[in-house]
Protein backbone atom coordinates (compact mmCIF):
# COMPACT_ATOMS: atom_id res chain seq x y z
CA UNK A 1 0.00 0.00 0.00
CA UNK A 2 1.36 3.67 -0.77
CA UNK A 3 -0.03 6.15 1.18
CA UNK A 4 0.64 9.80 -0.27
CA UNK A 5 -0.01 12.99 1.16
CA UNK A 6 -1.22 15.58 1.84
CA UNK A 7 -4.30 15.00 -0.61
CA UNK A 8 -4.51 18.70 -1.92
CA UNK A 9 -2.49 21.74 -1.85
CA UNK A 10 -3.13 24.92 -3.13
CA UNK A 11 0.03 27.18 -3.16
CA UNK A 12 0.83 30.78 -4.82
CA UNK A 13 3.38 30.42 -7.42
CA UNK A 14 7.10 30.56 -6.99
CA UNK A 15 6.05 28.22 -3.54
CA UNK A 16 7.93 25.28 -3.22
CA UNK A 17 5.52 22.18 -3.13
CA UNK A 18 6.27 19.15 -0.71
CA UNK A 19 4.48 15.78 -1.08
CA UNK A 20 5.40 12.45 0.61
CA UNK A 21 4.81 8.96 -0.42
CA UNK A 22 5.37 5.91 2.38
CA UNK A 23 5.26 2.55 1.06
CA UNK A 24 3.96 -0.37 3.84
CA UNK A 25 7.13 -2.49 3.24
CA UNK A 26 10.44 -1.83 1.63
CA UNK A 27 10.39 -0.89 -1.89
CA UNK A 28 14.28 -0.12 -2.51
CA UNK A 29 13.89 2.78 -4.59
CA UNK A 30 11.61 1.73 -7.39
CA UNK A 31 9.59 4.37 -7.12
CA UNK A 32 7.99 6.80 -9.66
CA UNK A 33 6.05 9.90 -9.51
CA UNK A 34 3.76 11.02 -12.18
CA UNK A 35 1.50 14.21 -13.55
CA UNK A 36 -1.86 13.92 -14.81
CA UNK A 37 -3.46 17.21 -16.18
CA UNK A 38 -7.09 17.23 -15.99
CA UNK A 39 -8.32 15.10 -19.42
CA UNK A 40 -4.99 14.07 -20.07
CA UNK A 41 -2.98 10.44 -19.25
CA UNK A 42 -0.45 10.80 -16.61
CA UNK A 43 3.45 11.63 -17.58
CA UNK A 44 6.11 10.25 -15.74
CA UNK A 45 8.42 12.80 -14.11
CA UNK A 46 10.90 11.18 -11.81
CA UNK A 47 11.95 7.43 -11.85
CA UNK A 48 14.00 5.20 -9.07
CA UNK A 49 12.59 7.30 -6.69
CA UNK A 50 15.37 10.67 -7.92
CA UNK A 51 16.59 9.89 -11.69
CA UNK A 52 15.01 12.94 -13.66
CA UNK A 53 13.33 11.80 -17.01
CA UNK A 54 14.81 13.64 -20.10
CA UNK A 55 12.66 16.74 -20.93
CA UNK A 56 11.42 16.81 -17.93
CA UNK A 57 12.04 20.13 -16.11
CA UNK A 58 14.36 20.15 -13.11
CA UNK A 59 12.10 22.01 -10.84
CA UNK A 60 10.95 18.85 -10.30
CA UNK A 61 13.22 15.99 -7.84
CA UNK A 62 12.36 13.56 -5.78
CA UNK A 63 14.22 11.61 -3.09
CA UNK A 64 14.60 8.60 -0.97
CA UNK A 65 14.59 4.75 -0.73
CA UNK A 66 12.71 2.04 1.74
CA UNK A 67 9.50 3.21 2.65
CA UNK A 68 9.46 7.03 2.96
CA UNK A 69 9.95 9.44 -0.52
CA UNK A 70 9.74 13.02 -1.05
CA UNK A 71 8.48 14.79 -4.13
CA UNK A 72 9.50 18.15 -5.17
CA UNK A 73 8.64 21.17 -6.87
CA UNK A 74 11.42 24.13 -6.24
CA UNK A 75 9.27 26.99 -7.86
CA UNK A 76 5.76 26.12 -8.89
CA UNK A 77 3.92 27.58 -11.43
CA UNK A 78 0.87 27.94 -13.52
CA UNK A 79 1.51 25.08 -15.82
CA UNK A 80 2.00 22.42 -12.66
CA UNK A 81 -1.59 22.67 -11.75
CA UNK A 82 -2.21 18.86 -11.72
CA UNK A 83 -2.23 16.16 -9.60
CA UNK A 84 0.58 13.69 -8.84
CA UNK A 85 0.74 9.90 -7.77
CA UNK A 86 3.42 7.91 -7.00
CA UNK A 87 4.03 4.34 -7.77
CA UNK A 88 5.79 1.22 -6.85
CA UNK A 89 7.18 -1.20 -9.08
CA UNK A 90 9.01 -2.76 -6.57
CA UNK A 91 6.53 -5.71 -6.20
CA UNK A 92 3.05 -6.99 -7.90
CA UNK A 93 0.78 -5.75 -8.12
CA UNK A 94 1.89 -2.13 -9.09
CA UNK A 95 0.30 0.31 -6.50
CA UNK A 96 0.01 3.88 -7.13
CA UNK A 97 -0.60 6.42 -4.25
CA UNK A 98 -4.08 7.77 -3.57
CA UNK A 99 -2.57 11.16 -5.41
CA UNK A 100 -2.12 15.00 -4.49
CA UNK A 101 -4.17 17.81 -6.25
CA UNK A 102 -1.99 20.70 -6.90
CA UNK A 103 -3.66 24.05 -6.97
CA UNK A 104 -2.33 27.06 -8.61
CA UNK A 105 -3.80 30.31 -6.16
CA UNK B 1 7.32 8.27 -32.33
CA UNK B 2 5.51 5.76 -30.41
CA UNK B 3 1.72 6.20 -29.66
CA UNK B 4 -0.98 3.53 -27.99
CA UNK B 5 -4.32 4.06 -28.96
CA UNK B 6 -7.36 2.55 -26.92
CA UNK B 7 -10.06 1.76 -28.54
CA UNK B 8 -13.48 -0.20 -27.74
CA UNK B 9 -17.48 0.45 -26.67
CA UNK B 10 -17.64 3.07 -24.42
CA UNK B 11 -20.60 1.61 -22.88
CA UNK B 12 -20.94 -1.96 -21.89
CA UNK B 13 -24.35 -3.49 -19.48
CA UNK B 14 -23.66 -5.08 -16.43
CA UNK B 15 -22.69 -8.98 -16.46
CA UNK B 16 -21.41 -8.52 -20.38
CA UNK B 17 -17.58 -8.25 -21.12
CA UNK B 18 -15.38 -5.44 -21.37
CA UNK B 19 -13.21 -5.35 -24.58
CA UNK B 20 -10.88 -2.84 -25.14
CA UNK B 21 -7.92 -2.70 -27.56
CA UNK B 22 -4.61 -1.08 -28.14
CA UNK B 23 -3.24 -0.82 -31.04
CA UNK B 24 0.50 -0.05 -30.47
CA UNK B 25 2.48 2.37 -33.63
CA UNK B 26 5.90 4.22 -33.73
CA UNK B 27 7.19 0.52 -32.25
CA UNK B 28 6.87 -3.23 -32.54
CA UNK B 29 5.04 -4.59 -30.19
CA UNK B 30 7.98 -7.79 -30.01
CA UNK B 31 10.45 -6.28 -27.67
CA UNK B 32 11.59 -5.57 -24.14
CA UNK B 33 8.73 -3.97 -23.11
CA UNK B 34 5.38 -5.23 -21.14
CA UNK B 35 2.26 -3.36 -22.45
CA UNK B 36 -0.07 -2.77 -19.65
CA UNK B 37 -3.61 -1.88 -19.00
CA UNK B 38 -4.37 0.76 -15.37
CA UNK B 39 -7.85 2.40 -15.16
CA UNK B 40 -9.55 5.13 -13.31
CA UNK B 41 -12.60 5.72 -12.17
CA UNK B 42 -14.02 9.57 -12.05
CA UNK B 43 -12.35 11.48 -10.00
CA UNK B 44 -10.52 9.06 -8.03
CA UNK B 45 -6.80 7.58 -8.31
CA UNK B 46 -5.33 4.80 -10.76
CA UNK B 47 -5.81 1.40 -10.68
CA UNK B 48 -3.16 -1.21 -11.92
CA UNK B 49 -5.07 -4.37 -14.01
CA UNK B 50 -2.26 -6.07 -15.13
CA UNK B 51 0.38 -6.30 -18.28
CA UNK B 52 1.60 -8.78 -21.07
CA UNK B 53 4.42 -9.45 -22.84
CA UNK B 54 4.88 -10.28 -26.75
CA UNK B 55 5.36 -14.17 -25.90
CA UNK B 56 1.73 -14.11 -23.85
CA UNK B 57 3.50 -14.11 -20.49
CA UNK B 58 0.94 -11.87 -18.52
CA UNK B 59 0.95 -10.50 -14.77
CA UNK B 60 -2.63 -9.54 -13.40
CA UNK B 61 -3.57 -7.67 -10.30
CA UNK B 62 -5.13 -10.12 -7.65
CA UNK B 63 -8.07 -8.02 -6.75
CA UNK B 64 -9.10 -8.70 -11.12
CA UNK B 65 -7.63 -11.84 -11.43
CA UNK B 66 -10.63 -13.70 -11.73
CA UNK B 67 -11.89 -11.53 -14.41
CA UNK B 68 -9.33 -10.28 -16.64
CA UNK B 69 -7.99 -12.17 -19.86
CA UNK B 70 -5.37 -10.14 -21.95
CA UNK B 71 -4.09 -11.15 -24.80
CA UNK B 72 -1.36 -10.23 -27.57
CA UNK B 73 -1.55 -9.86 -31.41
CA UNK B 74 1.61 -9.45 -32.65
CA UNK B 75 1.38 -9.63 -36.38
CA UNK B 76 -1.44 -6.35 -35.91
CA UNK B 77 0.65 -4.84 -33.09
CA UNK B 78 -1.65 -4.51 -30.89
CA UNK B 79 -2.78 -5.91 -27.52
CA UNK B 80 -6.41 -6.65 -25.88
CA UNK B 81 -7.88 -6.80 -22.52
CA UNK B 82 -11.27 -8.53 -21.68
CA UNK B 83 -13.22 -8.04 -18.10
CA UNK B 84 -15.65 -10.60 -17.29
CA UNK B 85 -19.37 -9.94 -15.30
CA UNK B 86 -18.67 -5.87 -15.20
CA UNK B 87 -20.66 -3.76 -12.92
CA UNK B 88 -20.82 -0.13 -12.13
CA UNK B 89 -17.66 -0.14 -10.35
CA UNK B 90 -16.03 -0.91 -13.46
CA UNK B 91 -16.83 2.14 -14.66
CA UNK B 92 -13.71 4.05 -15.81
CA UNK B 93 -11.27 5.93 -17.94
CA UNK B 94 -9.28 2.88 -19.21
CA UNK B 95 -5.80 3.08 -20.32
CA UNK B 96 -2.81 1.62 -22.26
CA UNK B 97 0.35 1.89 -21.67
CA UNK B 98 4.11 0.47 -22.07
CA UNK B 99 6.65 -0.47 -19.79
CA UNK B 100 10.15 -1.69 -20.59
CA UNK B 101 10.98 -4.97 -19.02
CA UNK B 102 12.60 -4.70 -15.40
CA UNK B 103 12.06 -2.36 -12.74
CA UNK B 104 10.48 0.66 -14.70
CA UNK B 105 7.81 2.82 -14.97
CA UNK B 106 5.33 3.19 -17.05
CA UNK B 107 7.17 5.33 -19.66
CA UNK B 108 4.40 6.12 -22.57
CA UNK B 109 0.34 6.09 -22.16
CA UNK B 110 -2.55 6.05 -24.47
CA UNK B 111 -4.51 9.04 -24.73
CA UNK B 112 -7.25 7.02 -22.25
CA UNK B 113 -11.10 5.53 -23.18
CA UNK B 114 -13.83 6.01 -21.08
CA UNK B 115 -15.99 2.91 -20.35
CA UNK B 116 -19.33 3.05 -18.89
CA UNK B 117 -21.21 0.26 -17.21
CA UNK B 118 -24.98 0.53 -17.38
CA UNK B 119 -27.65 -1.28 -18.70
Amino acid sequence: VMTQSPTFLSVTPGEKVTITCQASEGIGNYLYWYQQKPDQAPKVLIKYASQSISGVPSRFSGSGSGTDFTFSISSVGAEDAATYYCQQGSKHPLTFGGGTKVEIK
Amino acid sequence: QVQLQESGPGLVKPSDTLSLTCAVSGYSISSTYWWGWIRQPPGKGLEWIGYIYYSGNTYYNPSLKSRVTMSVDTSKNQFSLQLRSVTAVDTAVYYCARKRDGYNPFDIWGQGTMVTVSS
